[in-house]
């Protein structure tokens, strides 16, 4: 199995500009989650999807942050507009039917937003 | 919702020694506790995990114990190596029959291990 696939791994970018990351869950898995990591707030859930419907998007931080799952084999995280505070790893992880508990995480991507 | 503390946050030990690593929970309705490695550049990978009808969990060198009525669990490695050295984080769930917060996991702060040979 080929793991959860991120795409692109680095994105430098300049604020305001819009940024798109990528993720492939692993296949028949049926949810999807979205984190972001930083030193300063550690792993933060985002939102997370369950057979392409958004479940919960409490940690999404604000309107300028939206996420997507068009279908079980991709979802897409977009800033619009990117802030320098934006500038974190973010993970996709995916998890199997039957072990919702059990996520597989992807290897992220780090951004950067000058 | 949940808070997951976890310590310590930076830990070093000698080739062959053990290390432990200890986290507390808030919400006693979690029921659900996975540890999980990041290397350095990659995302975090699940080692070992451990469900509240269970107070011990072993797999070859990684062991965790689970204290409901403490509300606290640990990870313990034994005769550690170097490529044991990651950071480790500990994380909390209510598990899948649990409403809306179904799957939502909260990590602790994660702790910085490196074992020196």
């Amino acid at each position: 199995d080929a793991g959860v696939i991120q795409s692109p791994r680095h994105e430098v970018t300049e604020m305001g500009q819009e940024v798109t990351l990528r993720c492939k869950p692993i296949s028949g898995h049926d949810y999807l989650f979205w984190y972001r990591q930083t030193m300063m707030r550690g792993l933060e859930l985002l939102i997370y999807f369950n057979n392409n419907v958004p479940i919960d998007d409490s940690g999404m931080p604000e309107d300028r942050f939206s996420a997507k799952m068009p279908n079980a084999s991709f979802s897409t995280l977009k800033i619009q507009p990117s802030e320098p505070r934006d500038s974190a790893v973010y993970f996709c992880a995916s998890s199997p039917i039957g072990q919702r508990d059990t996520q597989y995480f992807g290897p992220g991507t780090r951004l950067t937003v000058l | 919702g949940e808070n997951v503390e976890q310590h310590p946050s930076t830990l070093s030990v000698q080739e062959g020694d053990s290390a432990v690593i200890k986290c507390t929970y808030s919400d006693s309705a979690s029921n659900y506790f996975p540890w999980y490695k990041q290397e350095l550049g990659k995302g975090p990978q699940l080692i070992i995990d451990i469900r509240s009808n269970v107070g011990e969990k072993k797999d070859q060198r990684i062991a965790v114990t689970l204290n409901k009525t403490a509300k606290h669990f640990s990870l313990h490695i034994t005769e550690t190596q170097p490529e044991d050295s990651a950071v480790y984080f500990c994380a909390a769930s209510k598990g899948a029959d649990r409403g809306s917060t179904l799957g939502r996991l909260y990590f602790g702060r994660g702790t910085q291990l490196t074992v020196w040979p």
